[in-house]
């Protein structure tokens, strides 16, 4: 089975503008969780997905999105980009209806973002 | 909310010692992971335990739920176990998303 897969690997991007991350689950996996990891608050959980739906969500800014499409396939989405935004984006997928905390989780590679 | 801490942040030691390394948190809760970062970034999941003790090769983890405590343990350590190990717990209980702790950053010297 092919593992998690996020695009793309790494992104530069200014001030202001807004990125999109993609990713895609453990074929079967139907919870996605997205987690920022930065040198400075170390990983925190951004949102999770299940079946389209968010299901929780972390404290970041409305700047912050996320969706998921019926193959379970998720988008992040990060608007007006600012210098603290740099950071390596994870997701996760796990089995099961319940929820990532219950759930062993397999992360993606990350997706490594910078600001300038 | 959850409050997570590891010990110790940092951790150097010789090929084939044996390794724990220390997870703390406040708020009761259903299940706790250990998770792995190499250098890359890339993290793998090593253990989501509820209670008692789960071994996987070298590598053990046990879980005391009274005293919100769980130990990860490496026996016969090896440079390729170089990497940050991290321990993660529902925000509160019940809850399903997940609080970090800092991370151990283990150095195995040849």
């Amino acid at each position: 089975k092919a593992g998690v897969t996020q695009t793309p690997r790494y992104l530069i991007k200014t001030r202001g503008q807004q990125v999109t991350l993609s990713c895609s689950p453990i074929s079967g996996h139907r919870s996605v969780s997205w987690y920022q990891q930065t040198p400075g608050q170390g990983l925190q959980f951004l949102f999770e997905y299940f079946s389209e739906t968010q299901r929780n969500k972390g404290n970041f800014p409305g700047r912050f999105s996320g969706r998921q499409f019926s193959n379970s396939r998720s988008e992040m989405n990060v608007s007006t980009l600012e210098l603290g935004d740099s950071a390596l984006y994870l997701c996760a997928s796990s089995p099961g209806a319940a929820g990532g905390s219950y759930n062993e989780q397999f992360f993606g590679p990350g997706t490594r973002l910078t600001v300038l | 909310k959850n409050e997570v801490e590891q010990s110790p942040q940092n951790l150097t030691a010789q090929e084939g010692e044996f390794i724990t390394i220390n997870c703390s948190y406040s708020v009761g809760i259903s299940a706790l992971h250990w998770l792995q970062q190499h250098p890359g970034g890339g993290i793998v999941s090593l253990f989501m335990l509820s209670s008692g003790k789960k071994k996987h090769g070298r590598l053990i983890a046990t879980i005391n739920i009274q005293e919100k405590h769980s130990s990860l343990h490496i026996t016969a350590s090896h440079p390729r176990d170089s990497a940050v190990y991290i321990c993660a717990v529902p925000t509160n209980f019940g809850n399903e998303k997940l609080t970090f702790g800092t991370g151990t950053r283990l150095t195995i010297i040849p």
